[in-house]
Formats: structure tokens, sequence, C-alpha cells
């Protein structure tokens, strides 16, 4: 069973408003946890991330939320722009040795002009 | 140029085939990783290796087998390619200790087994 799971495929936003992409996690052991963003034809690249020990985290126009207790996590994009149309995977870790992420499935945000 | 090479970017081959996934990195990373990406199921751990003599199993290592030839080379071997091998399989490397969550993957490579 998924340990990390993007419930909404897809999100369509209209530019400017704000994108809220959401990830639930199951494992109470993860303890860090990143967004990547994926265009067509290329590999993943880290957007942003947050310790366990925080409740939000800011970069810019991305921020992330995190809810220890619901284990769910989210990213807003304010204001979203056509170029940030991508596919966006949240991922987990549990801080082992390993280090190991586990990742969601993903959520196709297409934000139109 | 890009700091992770993956070649092919495509490739279609018939069941039963040997093929061979190559990765080169620039970034001087000791761990390198092969995922392998599926429509809702994101990305799936294949096989890491954390240094040259050190190769692990990740979530779903079947059917496959990986070779570490060097710090920046990491290549994924399919012995007998089967259907649902059919999938993009991404390279990713990353540093050592702190941060080394952080992944930094190659662009994939499509592969199709017919």
């Amino acid at each position: 069973d998924q340990q990390v799971k993007q419930n909404s495929p897809s999100l369509s936003v209209q530019e400017g408003r704000i994108s809220i992409l959401n990830c639930d996690y199951t494992n109470s052991m993860f303890d860090y946890f990143l967004w990547y963003k994926k265009y067509p034809a290329e590999g993943p690249t880290f957007l942003i991330s947050i310790s366990s020990i925080k409740d939000k985290n800011e970069d810019g126009r991305f921020t992330v939320f995190l809810n220890k207790s619901a284990k769910h996590l989210s990213l807003h994009i304010v204001p979203s722009q056509p170029g940030d149309s991508a596919v966006y995977f949240c991922a987990a870790r549990i801080n082992n040795a390993g280090n190991m992420l586990t990742f969601g499935g993903g959520t196709r945000l297409m934000v139109k002009p | 140029d890009a700091d992770v090479t993956q070649t092919p970017r495509n490739r279609i081959t018939k069941t039963g085939k040997r093929i061979m996934l190559e990765c080169s990195q620039t970034k001087g990373h000791d761990r390198m990783y092969w995922y392998r990406q599926d429509p809702g199921l994101g990305l799936r751990l294949i096989y890491y290796s954390f240094d040259v003599k050190d190769i692990n199993k990740g979530e779903i290592s079947d059917g496959y087998s990986v070779s570490r030839q060097a710090q920046a080379k990491f290549s994924l071997s399919l012995e007998s390619a089967i259907p649902n091998q059919t999938a993009l399989y991404f390279c990713a490397t990353s540093e050592s200790g702190t941060g080394s969550e952080k992944l930094f993957f190659g662009s994939g490579t499509q592969l199709s087994v017919l």
C-alpha cells in the first residue's frame, strides 16, 4: 500500500490565483518532506522541503504546510503562473542510514493564462 | 552539459531481450539511484549505490540488475525484458550525509517492451 498519496491526479488553476496541491502520508516515522517538480521530457527537480519540526516553510511564491496530526502536507503556489504547469511529486523520508525517499503518485498542475 | 546524463533517451525492445540503460554524472556525488515512474504510482526505487563497492536493492528490484563501474557511472540492466517493465526510468544522484535526501535527476529513459 502506498505510504505517500496524492489523491488529485490533476488540478487546473487560473493564472494569478492560488494553487494548492495536497499530499497525505501514513507512516508516522517520516520526518522530512520534499516537493519535486517535473516538466515533460525532463527529470524531476527539487522545489521545496520541510522538516517535521516545522509546520511551514516558505520560498518565494511557494509555501509548504505540514500538519503532523493529520499526516498531511500541502504546497501552495501564489500567484500561479503558466510556467508552473508541471507534475508535482511529494516525497517523504525516514531519518535512517539510507535516507531513502518514498514518492507520491504526482499531481499534474495546469495553470491557464 | 547536463550534470546527470542518461542514455538512451528512448528505447523500444522486444520481450526476452537484454538491455542496458546507462547513467553518468559530473556532480561528484557518491550516491546514485535508479527509479522507474509509472502513471499514478510516482517514482519507485529499483536499486541504489552509496559508493562504488556498495549496491543495494530498492523497492522493486526483481527483474533488474545494476553495475557501478565508477563513481560517475551506474548502469541498469534488464536481463530478459517483459512488457510490464515498460516505464520511464530515471537515474539520480545525491550527496552523502546531510542533504542526501535531495536528489538530482537525469532526463529519463522511456523504455517500451513489446
